[in-house]
């Protein structure tokens, strides 16, 4: 696709499920970061990838907080054990160069933990 | 901990006027950026600026670097409803490849 897809746009959960969010980058992006953003608040960095691996997690909150990008395209963002606390809209962005590039960000997941 | 502080959270203004936002921080960033968030959609990038003292005009849009690379603001003049939304600033975490640090952004509502 031309831009940033992210599935589902909404997901509503109850409090201990099992959650994954799906980003497809733009074509071609090696780099691949997932933010959350709460409401009010300005998105906080979680995990970037650089091709298939992890080169910086250090924003992941705790154990419960995973991803992966295992061919080096789609990443899939898991949550385990979800808590109200993770309410938030997750966003995956794409770059074909560093932080001082573009980040192209999708839409958006929207998740409810009820 | 580098944070970025954006002022004021809220604005509201009638269309015509002009208006300025900051950005700042007790940090350096060895680069600033700016994007615009509508709602239910992601940030777009508007501008990147690296140099300090460096100013970007972006049409209606003017975006500024201060000196010692610690603050930015961005000026709009003669606002349009078409400029509503959450500006955010943004700059990348010393020593880190991945994390932008972002603001909390300026909500503007521009009201015709």
């Amino acid at each position: 696709g031309a831009g940033v897809s992210q599935t589902p746009s909404n997901k509503v959960t109850e409090k201990g499920k099992y959650v994954e969010l799906r980003c497809d980058p733009i074509s071609g992006h090696t780099a691949l970061y997932w933010y959350r953003q709460s409401l009010g608040q300005g998105p906080e960095f979680l995990i970037y990838f650089q091709g298939t691996g992890a080169a910086d997690d250090s924003g992941l909150p705790n154990d419960r907080f995973f991803a992966v990008r295992p061919e080096g395209s789609v990443s899939t963002l898991k949550i385990q054990r979800t808590e109200r606390g993770d309410s938030a809209v997750y966003l995956c962005a794409s770059s074909s160069g560093g932080l001082t590039g573009e980040l192209f960000f999708g839409e958006g997941s929207r998740l409810t933990v009820l | 901990t580098q944070l970025l502080e954006q002022s004021p959270q809220f604005l509201s203004i009638q269309e015509g006027e002009n208006l300025t936002v900051y950005c700042n921080s007790s940090s350096v960033f060895s680069s600033l950026q700016w994007y615009r968030q509508e709602p239910g959609e992601g940030p777009v990038l508007l501008v990147t600026v690296v140099t300090g003292g460096e100013v970007k005009k972006l049409k209606r849009l003017t975006f500024q670097f201060g000196d010692a690379r610690k603050d930015s603001s961005l000026h709009i003049t003669a606002a349009q409803p078409g400029d509503t939304g959450l500006y955010l600033c943004a700059g990348p975490e010393w020593g880190s490849q991945g994390n932008l640090i972002f603001g909390k952004g300026t909500k503007l509502s521009v009201k015709p």
